[in-house]
C-alpha cells in the first residue's frame, strides 16, 4: 500500500520560493496510469487543487497558480516536488501531496503546513 | 468563492439518513465524474467515492453517490458519529481546464 509523506520548506518570507518533496513508499512513483497530486488547504478553509504530474509525463496546473507553478517527478528518487515562486501570505496553507488513478486508488499524503510572514 | 456549491453544514441523528449536494455547471459535473472526499478533524482528506457513484475498497455501503444534471449528491444512510466530518465534492472543470472542489460541508452528528 502506498504511502506519501510530505516534507520542505516550512517557513517562509513573502517573494520566496516554497519548495515542498512527496516521499512514496510502497511501491513506485512510475506505476501506469498513475497521477500525482498537491492541494492545499488555508487554516480553516476549504481544499485547493494545486497540480498534479501524470506518470506519462504531462502536468496540469491550477490557472490561477499556473504561472508560478511547476510539478516534477524523479523516478530515481520515487518522490515527486512542488516550487511555487513569488508567495505571499495567501499562500499558507497545508499543503498535502496525493496519488490516484481511475480506479478508487487514492493515497494522501498527511501534510504539512507551510507559513509565510514577513 | 467556489465553482461547486455545497451547502456549508449539514446535520442528522444516529441512524438517519443525510444527503450532501454539490451544485455546478456544464463543464464540470455536468460533463464529468464526481468524486467526493471525507475529511475527519485533524487529518487528511480520505477519497470517499470516485466515478461520481464508486466506493473505493473499505467505503462502507453506507455512503452512496449519485449525480443528475449538473448536481451531485451523497447520501449516508444509518448515520453514525464517526461520520462527523467535512465532506468535500470535486470534478474536472473543462472550462477551466482544471480541478475544483467544493466549498464543503461540515456534517454533525446530534
Amino acid at each position: 500500500q502506498l504511502q506519501l509523506q510530505e516534507s520542505g520548506s516550512r517557513l517562509l518570507k513573502p517573494s520566496q520560493t516554497l519548495s515542498l518533496t512527496c516521499a512514496v513508499s510502497g511501491g513506485s512513483i512510475a506505476r501506469d496510469h498513475y497521477s500525482w497530486s498537491w492541494i492545499r488547504q488555508p487554516p480553516g478553509k476549504g481544499l485547493e487543487w494545486i497540480g498534479f504530474i501524470h506518470t506519462s509525463g504531462y502536468t496540469r496546473y491550477n490557472p490561477s497558480l499556473k504561472s508560478r507553478v511547476t510539478i516534477s517527478a524523479d523516478r530515481s528518487k520515487n518522490h515527486f516536488s512542488l516550487e511555487l515562486t513569488s508567495v505571499t501570505a495567501a499562500d499558507t496553507a497545508v499543503y498535502y501531496c496525493a496519488g490516484g488513478n481511475d480506479y478508487g486508488d487514492s493515497p494522501w499524503g498527511q501534510g504539512t503546513l507551510v507559513t509565510v510572514s514577513s | 468563492q467556489s465553482v461547486l456549491t455545497q451547502p456549508p453544514s449539514a446535520s442528522g441523528t444516529p441512524g438517519q439518513r443525510v444527503t450532501i449536494s454539490c451544485s455546478g455547471s456544464n463543464s464540470n459535473i455536468g460533463s464529468n465524474a464526481v468524486n467526493w472526499y471525507q475529511q475527519l478533524p485533524g487529518t487528511a482528506p480520505k477519497l470517499l467515492m470516485f466515478n461520481t457513484n464508486q466506493r473505493p475498497s473499505g467505503v462502507p455501503d453506507r455512503f452512496s453517490g449519485s449525480k443528475s444534471g449538473t448536481s451531485a449528491s451523497l447520501a449516508i444512510s444509518g448515520l453514525q458519529s464517526e461520520d462527523e466530518a467535512d465532506y468535500y465534492c470535486a470534478a474536472w472543470d473543462n472550462g477551466l481546464s482544471g480541478l475544483i472542489f467544493g466549498g464543503g460541508t461540515k456534517l454533525t452528528v446530534l
